[in-house]
C-alpha cells in the first residue's frame, strides 16, 4: 500500500519563476492538504482540496494555488517566487467521512529559491 | 495567533530516560491531538494521537497524557533510545465531517537528542 508520494523531491528555482509540485494521496484517501514548513519551524497549512475544490485556505497569498484531479492527486502551484518561499512543501492526505481523522504526510518537496 | 504552544524547544536526555514534551492549546473546538516525529530531510510521521474523552493513551513506548480542563497535553517516551532522536511536533485539529477538519495546527517543535 503506497503512502503519500510527492514529486519532485528537490528543486531550485529563480526569483520570479513559477513552480508546480505534485502529490498522490495514500490509497483510499480523497482529501489532500498542503503545508509549508520553513527551516526550524512547524508546518503551516496552505489549503485543502476535496472533490476537486479548494475547501479551506490558510494565511497564504493568491500566488499559491492548487488543483485536485479526479483521481484525487493534487498539484501546488506557486507563482512569482520569492526568496521567502524556500521551504519544505508537504502534502497530507486523509479520508473524509472516516472517523479517526488520521492524516498522513509525504516526504515533501524541498524548494530553494535563489 | 499561535494556537498551539510547545515546550521545550530542545531537550537532551540520556538513553533509558523519559523525555517529556508539553503542548498547550487555546481553541476549545480542537478535539483531536496527534504527535508527529520528523527526522531530518523527511516528512512528519504520525506517532500517536488522542481525543479528549480519555486522559491517557499508550502505544508501545509512547504515551500521551491529556488534561482537558487545563487545555494541555504531553508526550512521554519510555526507555528512550538514540534512534528516538528527532524533532517532535504536537498538533491539534477538529474532527467530524465538516470541511477543514483535516487542518492541523502545529506546535513549533521540540528537537530531542538521546545520548548513549
Amino acid at each position: 500500500d503506497a503512502g503519500v508520494t510527492q514529486s519532485p523531491t528537490h528543486l531550485i528555482k529563480t526569483r520570479g519563476q513559477q513552480v508546480t509540485l505534485r502529490c498522490s494521496p495514500k490509497s483510499g484517501h480523497d482529501t489532500v492538504s498542503w503545508y509549508q514548513q520553513a527551516l526550524g519551524q512547524g508546518p503551516q497549512f496552505i489549503f485543502q482540496y476535496y472533490e476537486e475544490e479548494e475547501r479551506q485556505r490558510g494565511n497564504f497569498p493568491d500566488r499559491f494555488s492548487g488543483h485536485q484531479f479526479p483521481n484525487y492527486s493534487s498539484e501546488l502551484n506557486v507563482n512569482a517566487l520569492l526568496l521567502g518561499d524556500s521551504a519544505l512543501y508537504l502534502c497530507a492526505s486523509s479520508s473524509r467521512g472516516v472517523s479517526g481523522n488520521t492524516i498522513y504526510f509525504g516526504e515533501g518537496s524541498w524548494l530553494t529559491v535563489v | 495567533q499561535q494556537q498551539v504552544k510547545q515546550s521545550p524547544q530542545s531537550l537532551i536526555v540520556q538513553k533509558g530516560g523519559i523525555p517529556i514534551i508539553n503542548c498547550a492549546y487555546e481553541n476549545t473546538a480542537f478535539d483531536y491531538f496527534p504527535w508527529y516525529q520528523q527526522f531530518p530531510g523527511k516528512g512528519p510521521a504520525l506517532l500517536i494521537a488522542i481525543r479528549p474523552d480519555v486522559s491517557e493513551k499508550k502505544e508501545g513506548r509512547f504515551t500521551i497524557s491529556f488534561n482537558k480542563s487545563a487545555k494541555q497535553f504531553s508526550l512521554h517516551i519510555m526507555d528512550s533510545q538514540p534512534g528516538d532522536s528527532a524533532t517532535y511536533f504536537c498538533a491539534a485539529s477538529k474532527s467530524g465531517s465538516g470541511f477543514g477538519n483535516e487542518k492541523l495546527t502545529f506546535g513549533t517543535g521540540t528537537r530531542l537528542t538521546i545520548i548513549p
